[in-house]
C-alpha cells in the first residue's frame, strides 16, 4: 500500500539549517512527492514537487532557502537560513493512478 | 491569476446536509481534476476523494466511500463537497486543491482558502 512516513517534530535553530524527512512505503521508492508547509492558523502552501532522482521544481514565489532531494525511498526537504516564520507543520504528499495520500506531517520548532 | 474559492464557513447541527463548493477560475477547469482533504481540529491533512470536472470520473479515499458525495459542475467551474447526514466528527476545514499536471493527479500546487464545516447540537 503507498504510504508516506514523516517524524512527528523537528527543531532547529534561527539562520541554521533543517533536513525533514518523508520516506515512501516499501516497493514505492521510485514516486515523486510533494512537500507542503502550513504556517499557524493558515491553509496549506505549495513549496515544490521531488522526484526519484533528486531533482525538484517549486512553487511560485518559494525562496531558494527551500530544497529538496532524494536517496532511495527518502525525500527531503532543506531549509537553510532559518527564519522565524519558517516555524509550520510541513506535510509531503505522495499519489498513484486514483489516489493520493498525505504524511502525518512535522512541526517544525525554531529556536 | 489560477485559484480556487471556497464557499464560506457553515454551522450545522447533526442530522443536516450540506453542500460546500470550490471555484475555480484562470484556467481550463475541465482538464485538472480537484481534490478535497480534511484538516480536523489540531490534526494533519487528510485526502477525502478527487474528480476530474471533464467528465465526472471520481475517486474516493476507502474511509470516505459512502460518507461524503464528490461532484462537479464545468459550466461554472465548481466542485462540491457534500453531506447527507452530519456528525459531530464531521466537523474540520476542509480544503480543495488543484494538481500540478493536466489531466493527471499529482502535486496539489493550488489550493484553496479553506471551508470550516462546524456540527454541534
Amino acid at each position: 500500500q503507498l504510504a508516506v512516513t514523516q517524524s512527528p517534530s523537528a527543531s532547529a535553530s534561527l539562520g541554521a539549517s533543517v533536513k525533514l524527512t518523508c520516506t515512501l512505503s516499501r516497493g514505492y521508492s521510485t514516486y515523486a512527492i510533494a512537500w507542503h508547509q502550513q504556517q499557524p492558523e493558515k491553509g496549506p502552501r505549495y513549496l515544490m514537487k521531488v522526484n526519484s532522482d533528486g531533482s525538484h521544481s517549486k512553487g511560485d514565489g518559494i525562496p531558494d532557502r527551500f530544497s529538496g532531494s532524494s536517496s532511495g525511498a527518502e525525500r527531503y526537504l532543506i531549509i537553510s537560513s532559518l527564519q522565524s516564520e519558517d516555524e509550520a507543520d510541513y506535510y509531503c504528499q505522495t499519489w498513484s493512478a486514483g489516489f493520493v495520500v498525505f504524511g502525518g506531517g512535522t512541526e517544525l520548532t525554531v529556536l | 491569476e489560477v485559484q480556487l474559492v471556497q464557499s464560506g464557513a457553515e454551522v450545522k447541527k447533526p442530522g443536516e446536509s450540506l453542500k460546500i463548493s470550490c471555484k475555480g477560475s484562470g484556467y481550463n477547469f475541465s482538464t485538472y481534476w480537484i481534490g478535497w482533504v480534511r484538516q480536523m481540529p489540531g490534526k494533519g491533512l487528510e485526502w477525502i476523494g478527487i474528480i476530474y470536472p471533464g467528465d465526472s470520473d471520481t475517486r474516493y479515499s476507502p474511509p470516505f466511500q459512502g460518507q461524503v458525495t464528490i461532484s462537479a459542475d464545468k459550466s461554472i467551474s465548481t466542485a462540491y463537497l457534500q453531506w447527507s447526514s452530519l456528525k459531530a466528527s464531521d466537523t474540520a476545514m476542509y480544503y480543495c486543491a488543484r494538481p500540478t499536471i493536466v489531466g493527471a493527479q499529482g502535486a496539489f500546487d493550488i489550493w484553496g482558502q479553506g471551508t470550516m464545516v462546524t456540527v454541534s447540537s
